[in-house]
């Protein structure tokens, strides 16, 4: 079954400074990777996905990621944070029907000043 | 559109009450997801529902647990009886189809507390 590997629970990074979540998946098959964001007391929101094409994906926010399939992994990267990007980030993978996601446990983003 | 619906934002019962969650999903989507967090285990995939036909519930913990969707514009949770180790952030979530193609469009969720 398809599924993700967070390996950060939390990253701590100072305001304008460049951050990078990691996120490794296994699978055996092809898959879509996605990253998703949730705000303190809210549902996720979508900030982007890979299906196929370009590995490098842009997504809301100022946020992008890197498809690696050789590393398995789907990185999140934004080259400056603001205080309002603190927030949980999810990387999630489909599973077999492609319908469904499997999310890993998640990573805090914490921007201080 | 208004997005995803759910309701209650907050429920606290006592053990062994029987509770009931509800969602409305956005117009045209295909697809309803129910999902639950916790501390613990992080977002778990219960049951979802395509054209308002359960797909694969095999995340649905036990037998207290029972989803339905008895139209295209409401779904419900229920859980009965309930237990402490409910206790979780309960999201619903809505896509058209291809889901892979949209992603998902969350609800707020229900806080669910079971005393």
């Amino acid at each position: 079954a398809q599924s993700v590997t967070q390996l950060d629970s939390q990253v701590p990074v100072f305001e304008e400074a460049p951050v990078e979540l990691r996120c490794n998946y296994s699978s055996s098959v092809s898959v879509y990777l996605f990253w998703y964001v949730q705000y303190p007391n809210q549902g996720l929101q979508l900030l982007l996905k890979y299906l196929s094409g370009s590995t490098l994906v842009k997504g809301i926010n100022g946020f992008e990621a890197e498809f690696n399939k050789s590393q398995t992994s789907f990185h999140l990267r934004k080259p400056s944070v603001h205080i309002s990007d603190t927030a949980e980030y999810f990387c999630a993978v489909s599973d077999d029907s492609g319908y469904a996601l499997n999310f890993g446990k998640g990573t805090s983003l914490l921007v201080t000043p | 559109d208004a997005g995803v619906i759910q309701s209650p934002r907050h429920e606290v019962t006592e053990m062994g009450q029987e509770v009931t969650l509800r969602c409305k999903p956005i117009s045209g989507h295909d697809y309803l997801f129910w999902y639950r967090q916790t501390m613990m285990r992080g977002l778990e995939l219960l049951i979802y529902f395509n054209n308002n036909v359960p797909i694969d519930d095999s995340g649905m913990p036990e037998d207290r647990f029972s989803a339905k969707m008895p139209n295209a514009s409401f779904s419900t949770l229920k859980i009965q009886p309930s237990e402490p180790r409910d206790s979780a952030v309960y999201f619903c979530a809505s896509s058209p189809y291809p889901p892979e193609n949209y992603g998902y469009t969350f609800g707020s969720g229900t806080r669910l507390t079971v005393v």
